[in-house]
């Protein structure tokens, strides 16, 4: 099976922050990455897929980048509602297989 | 629109069977075009995939759940369903339904899920 390990697992930011979290594969998986976010009491939504394809209607200060077993998601400028947890997801093989996730709190 | 809907029971005793279904609206599961998938996430942890199949009925299993597990789909009900037998308190989770669109092969429509608890 192919390990995500996410970085950090939480932190505290401001509104207006730029907000990178990286995610890391145990073995190289080319783009096949996705990046989800969760709040409370709902089901994750795609953000970006292929690793850095921004999914239809989602804002602009999302971005991916990364290829091979290293990713990382950005957040130019965080906004209130961008308190969440954010998981990465490799899409390269079976058994699909998430990273631990990295809560987003408000400092 | 694309609308997945989770339904089954909320509380499932130890040893039994858990069995959930997947209601699609919006598109059909006998297209060719996508994957559905089951995934769940214990409270306060993070997500686990369990299974995905293809409309033709080839499945794709979590090797820790696959002795366990049974993904199928109802064509004339336009459900997928999951079936996990010998249940443990361990199983106990918000379980998903989601497509496995063609963005990536990543999950770009998801159900509200359900939370199911295994207790006696």
């Amino acid at each position: 099976d192919i390990q995500m390990t996410q970085s950090p697992s939480s932190m505290s930011a401001s509104v207006g922050d730029r907000v990178t979290i990286a995610c890391r594969a145990s073995q190289g998986i080319n783009q096949w990455l996705a990046w989800y976010q969760q709040k409370p009491g709902q089901a994750p939504k795609l953000l970006i897929y292929a690793a850095s394809f921004l999914q239809s209607g989602v804002p602009s200060r999302f971005s991916g980048s990364g290829s091979g077993t290293d990713f990382t998601l950005i957040i130019s400028s965080l906004q209130p509602e961008d308190f969440a947890t954010y998981f990465c997801q490799q899409t390269h093989s079976f058994p699909r297989t998430f990273g631990g996730g990295t809560r987003v709190e408000i400092k | 629109q694309v609308q997945l809907q989770e339904s089954g029971p909320g509380l499932v005793k130890p040893s039994e069977t858990l069995s959930l279904s997947c209601s699609l609206s919006g598109a059909s599961f006998s297209s060719g075009d996508y994957y559905w998938a089951w995934i769940r996430q214990p409270p306060g942890k993070g997500l686990e995939w369990i299974g995905t199949i293809y409309y033709n009925g080839i499945t794709y299993y979590n090797p820790s759940l696959k002795s366990r597990v049974t993904i199928s789909v109802d064509r004339s009900e336009n459900q997928v369903s999951l079936k996990l037998t010998s249940v443990t308190a361990t199983d106990t989770a918000v379980y998903y339904c989601a497509r496995q669109g063609n963005s990536g092969r990543s999950f770009d429509y998801w159900g509200r899920g359900t939370l199911v608890t295994v207790s006696s």
